[in-house]
């Protein structure tokens, strides 16, 4: 079966601290992941995607075929950080599957 | 910057009453989609589109339907609202091929009374 985990609902850091959020796909194909992000009042938006290999706002993640897992990393969190993070996979090269999201939460 | 428009932000709706959500974008995307986002499940696929007149159920069609008559606009209809379709609607569009991301509408938040 086709599925994204993200097992955490909220991941709450300091200002400066590091922070990973984790995913998790099921999948028997080729995936294509990626990260969208959701800060207050304003629309769902692509962070970033495992293909483009980048790094966004200080944010990168790295797609481990042997774990399956896409978990989303950045050094030092800001307080802008704070948002809805949701993991998505590509099947079939249209249909994209979400995860739960988790809600970041970055404190002063 | 692609541009998807969801025509309200919020509606209320009555049980029974058929519903329409109406998704426009203007970058010439070929496929447009349809999700619903609720706290816990995330995003669920209701249904999709990749050309005109062509529709494709997603992983919870139960209740809905879709219109696709123009490339431009795709329209999610629910034929009878119930009070479990209380929900936000989330349209996206995306170009034709693989690892191209979804653009999102504001997404319009439906209550059903």
């Amino acid at each position: 079966a086709q599925r994204v985990t993200q097992p955490e609902k909220l991941l709450s850091v300091f200002k400066g601290a590091p922070v990973e959020l984790k995913c998790n796909y099921s999948y028997s194909g080729s995936p294509e992941l990626f990260w969208y992000v959701q800060y207050s009042r304003q629309r769902l938006q692509l962070l970033l995607r495992h293909i483009s290999r980048e790094s966004i706002k200080g944010f990168t993640a790295d797609l481990n075929k042997g774990e399956t897992s896409f978990h989303l990393k950045k050094p030092f969190a800001q307080e802008e950080d704070s948002a809805m993070y949701y993991c998505a996979l590509m099947t079939g090269g249209f249909k994209t599957i979400f995860g739960a999201g988790t809600r970041l939460f970055v404190k002063a | 910057d692609v541009k998807v428009t969801q025509s309200s932000r919020y509606l209320v709706k009555r049980t029974g009453e058929k519903v329409f959500l109406e998704c426009v974008q203007d970058m010439d995307h070929e496929n447009m989609f349809w999700y619903r986002q609720d706290p816990g499940l995330g995003l669920r696929l209701i249904y999709f589109s990749y050309d005109v007149k062509m529709k494709e159920k997603g992983d919870i069609p139960e209740g809905y339907s879709v219109s696709r008559e123009k490339k431009e606009r795709f329209s999610l209809i629910l034929e009878s609202a119930s009070t479990n379709q209380t929900s936000m609607y989330l349209c996206a569009s995306s170009i034709q091929g693989t690892d191209s991301p979804l653009h999102f509408g504001n997404g319009t938040r439906l209550t059903v009374t």
